[in-house]
């Protein structure tokens, strides 16, 4: 079945480490997005690719990197630049054109430790 | 800009019983969708329901009907008949057809339901 995995379902992080967090889908969305959220909060974008080797900065983008190297693969890296990394993220695709939804992954925890 | 409203941080239903969430938005573009997620504690986003800006029928998928009011800009989520697993959060969302498609999908702060046995 098509969909998007995210892994780890849980991450910790040292102070001033960087980690990465994956998302890849098998749905042949050109469109991937990063969204962070924090407990009882909505979703803010941290950054969207519309296409292989381009990507934007979201709202939030300080502190945060990724790439688009494959289409299936939209990997997040949480640097030490980020001060408030505890949170829950959550990685969305969806097709380039239409009025279509996202289809999200089933997100990742991280926890600052 | 676009924008989702929704006013309900909280709201309690009786099993059984229908509830209705509210979403407004707001929106220059001639032509949007909108549409309802809900996120259960374990975190997961899952797709109820859509409603296209020019669509006339108010959409349904089983328990789930979008009350859809153009003029007044409303987008309203109605669950019939309340189950104990309809305990979550839920998102309304929207996206314009006009603007760069990456940013323009906005989500409102979200609703926590809670139903009550």
């Amino acid at each position: 079945d098509g969909g998007i995995t995210q892994s780890p379902k849980y991450l910790f992080r040292k102070e001033g480490q960087n980690v990465t967090l994956s998302c890849e889908q098998n749905l042949n969305h050109d469109a991937m997005y990063w969204y962070r959220q924090d407990p009882g909060q909505g979703l803010r974008l941290i950054y969207y690719s519309q296409i292989v080797n381009d990507f934007q900065k979201g709202d939030i983008a300080e502190g945060y990197s990724v790439s688009r190297e494959k289409k299936e693969s939209f990997p997040l890296t949480v640097t030490s630049a980020q001060k408030n990394p505890t949170a829950f993220y959550l990685c969305a695709s969806r097709a380039r054109t239409g009025l279509y939804g996202y289809t999200f992954g089933s997100g990742t925890r991280l926890t600052v430790v | 800009a676009q924008k989702i409203t929704q006013t309900q941080p909280g709201m309690f239903v009786q099993e059984k019983e229908a509830v209705t969430l509210d979403c407004t938005y707001d929106t220059s573009d001639p032509s949007y969708g909108l549409f309802w997620y809900k996120q259960p504690s374990s975190g997961e986003m899952i797709f109820l329901i859509y409603q296209g800006s020019y669509d006339q029928q108010n959409a349904t998928e089983g328990r789930y009907s979008l009350n859809f009011q153009k003029a007044r800009k409303s987008a309203n989520l109605v669950i019939s008949a309340s189950q104990l697993g309809d305990s979550a959060m839920y998102f309304c969302a929207m996206r314009g057809i006009l603007q760069n498609y990456g940013q323009n999908f906005v989500f409102g702060p979200g609703t926590r339901l809670s139903v009550l046995p």
